[in-house]
């Protein structure tokens, strides 16, 4: 099966800060005939369902602040939080869906407010 | 409005069987893949099982393998989740989750609250 990884595994970042997730794969998640990497970012906070922020690596789903920014391609992938709000401390987790499941979960990081 | 909603945890036993089901509204369900993903206490999520938009595609965790059968009724816009042989570590909350797109191989978009199940020797 396919592993993901994530680091770091919790950081704490200040209000109005940058805050960088990284993601691998240990196989490539990018699918030559439609050059698309199948990887996306969730943002889950204490008790409630993940919530997706990032699809297609780097396309931001529908009503997620322009803060939020997915990058890479291939194997290796970064969450970008440009900006960090108080309403951002949540675990995030990239997830691959690519080819054959099971569609992988990496182990998640936790951000909180320095 | 897109909506899912979770019904059928409880406390079972170890070797019991629950069925899990998931009401979805407010979209064509027949156009989309469906998926369970679960969360055990304090963990992170695993992807459990998926099924395709017609029923026809079912895929599943090795860990849940043999044991769980996912299932949809298009005409019900439900969805099912058959847990039997229930063990200890099958405790969690379970979500049902909706495809993105409408083509196998997506992100989920809508997630429901989530069921907790829990599995008791």
């Amino acid at each position: 099966d396919i592993v993901m990884t994530q680091s770091p595994d919790s950081l704490a970042v200040s209000l109005g800060e940058r805050a960088t997730i990284n993601c691998k794969s240990s196989q490539s998640l990018l699918y030559s005939s439609n050059n698309k990497n199948y990887l996306a970012w969730y943002q889950q906070k204490p008790g409630q369902p993940p919530k997706l922020l990032i699809y297609w690596a780097s396309t931001r789903e529908s009503g997620v602040p322009d803060r939020f920014s997915g990058s890479g391609s291939g194997t290796d992938f970064t969450l970008t939080i440009s900006s960090l709000q108080a309403e951002d401390v949540a675990v995030y987790y990239c997830q691959r869906y690519y080819g054959m499941p099971p569609f992988t979960f990496g182990p998640g990081t936790k951000v909180d407010i320095k | 409005e897109v909506q899912v909603l979770e019904s059928g945890g409880g406390l079972v036993q170890v070797g019991g069987s629950l069925r899990l089901s998931c009401a979805a509204s407010g979209f064509t369900f027949s156009s989309y893949g469906m998926s369970w993903v679960r969360q055990a206490p304090g963990k992170g999520l695993e992807w459990v099982s998926g099924i395709n938009n017609s029923g026809g595609t079912t895929r599943y965790a090795d860990s849940v393998k043999g044991r769980f059968t996912i299932s949809r009724d298009n005409s019900k816009n439900t969805l099912y989740l058959q847990m039997n042989s229930l063990r200890a570590e099958d405790t969690a909350v379970y979500y049902c989750a909706k495809d993105l797109l409408t083509t196998w191989g997506s992100a989920t978009d809508y997630w429901g609250q989530g069921t907790l199940v829990t599995v008791s020797s």
